[in-house]
Parts: C-alpha cells; sequence; structure tokens
C-alpha cells in the first residue's frame, strides 16, 4: 500500500494566519482527499484534490478558506487561512488507488490557534 | 445524505474477551466499507475492507461482516490484548470519499 507522508505533524498558529500542510505518497495516485477531524468528532471531508485543475470542494467548504493544489500525482497541499480557534482540527490526507481498493492515510497534521 | 452510527461510543473490557462493535449505516447504496483504527495523536490504520458485494473479510483475529440491504456491519475482535486499546471507525463509500461513523473507543485492560 502507499506510503504518506504529512508535513508538519503539528503546529501551534496565531489567529489570522495561515498554515499549509504538505501530503507526500510514495507512488502515483489518482484519487486523494483532504478531511478534517474536530475535536471529539469524527472525520469530514473537506474535498477532493484534483491533479491539474481545481479541488472539488464539499459542501461547507471554500477555496478561499481551504485552497488546495495538486501539482502532479504524488503531491498535494492544503492551506487554512485566516485561522480562527475554530479551526483548531486534526487534518488528514488520504489516498485510494481503485474504487475498491482500501483508502489510506497520513498521520495527520494537529493544528492548534492561540 | 448518508448517515454512519457506531455503538458503543466507548467500551472497556478485560484482556482476554471477545468482542463486537456495531456499525450502521442510512442508505444501503454502497460501494464498499471500511474499518479503521486510530490511536491517540495517530492517523488511521486500515484494518478490512469489505466490498458491497461480500459478507465478511477477516484478518486475524479480526472478522467484520456486512449486512448490506440492513446498513449493519460488525466488527469482532477475538482473545482482545491491550495493545487493541484505540479508537475504531467506520466508514463508508458510495464513491470514493468515505462517510465516518463518531468511532468507538476501546480500553482492553490487562
Amino acid at each position: 500500500s502507499a506510503v504518506i507522508s504529512q508535513k508538519p505533524s503539528r503546529d501551534i498558529c496565531q489567529r489570522g494566519t495561515s498554515l499549509t500542510i504538505q501530503c507526500q505518497v510514495d507512488s502515483q495516485v489518482t484519487m486523494m482527499f483532504w478531511y478534517r477531524q474536530q475535536p471529539g468528532q469524527s472525520l469530514t471531508l473537506i474535498a477532493t484534490a484534483n491533479q491539474g485543475s481545481e479541488a472539488t470542494y464539499e459542501s461547507g467548504f471554500v477555496i478561499d478558506k481551504f485552497p488546495i493544489s495538486r501539482p502532479n500525482l504524488t503531491f498535494s497541499t492544503l492551506t487554512v487561512s485566516n485561522l480562527s480557534p475554530e479551526d483548531s482540527s486534526i487534518y488528514l490526507c488520504s489516498v485510494v488507488e481503485g474504487r475498491n481498493q482500501p483508502q489510506h492515510f497520513g498521520d495527520g497534521t494537529r493544528l492548534s490557534i492561540l | 445524505k448518508q448517515e454512519v452510527t457506531q455503538i458503543p461510543a466507548a467500551l472497556s473490557v478485560p484482556e482476554g474477551e471477545n468482542l463486537v462493535l456495531n456499525c450502521s449505516f442510512t442508505d444501503s447504496a454502497i460501494y464498499n466499507l471500511q474499518w479503521f483504527r486510530q490511536d491517540p495523536g495517530k492517523g488511521l490504520t486500515s484494518l478490512l475492507l469489505i466490498q458491497s458485494s461480500q459478507r465478511e473479510q477477516t484478518s486475524g483475529r479480526l472478522n467484520a461482516s456486512l449486512d448490506k440491504s440492513s446498513g449493519r456491519s460488525t466488527l469482532y475482535i477475538a482473545a482482545s490484548q491491550p495493545g487493541d486499546s484505540a479508537t475504531y471507525l467506520c466508514a463508508v463509500t458510495q464513491g470514493y470519499a468515505l462517510n465516518f461513523g463518531k468511532g468507538t473507543s476501546l480500553l482492553v485492560t490487562p
């Protein structure tokens, strides 16, 4: 299965700043996703990162707040902009190589806002 | 909208017990169901994937069953060990993205 490296593993940021999270996969994958896990909650899909085109966002998530890049089939970034305390969460990237293949996750980025 | 529910929310058992975690989903039109394990401060580890045409999957001491028509899945853990302590998440997909339950937090005591 694909090995996923996510950076940073954790960060503490000031309100109003932005944080960019990187996700690197050791093989080319078609489908890559970004999820958010708020404290005490389960995972919620933010968007599908599309290679070479704009990401597809889920209801409640917008590009201005969560811009995503996917320059190739092994790498993606998620930026969380204009940070507020409500953005304190774990952010995870995941990949899947086919419709009936298991989805694999990075270790996540734990973000806290001061 | 697909809703995934996991019962119980938390479970504490002594080492050696067999246990069952439950997952239900509202829309039976799924491609597959996946069980994950999440350790504190960590990402998700995939345990088992059951395709919609399958009834069960086994891996070591883990056995997952799927009754798609009734919208239910169970994860059976045999002979539990303290190292099994973690949060277990159930997720279904109707495409590629996953819909998750809130998880069952399992504590296995020595």
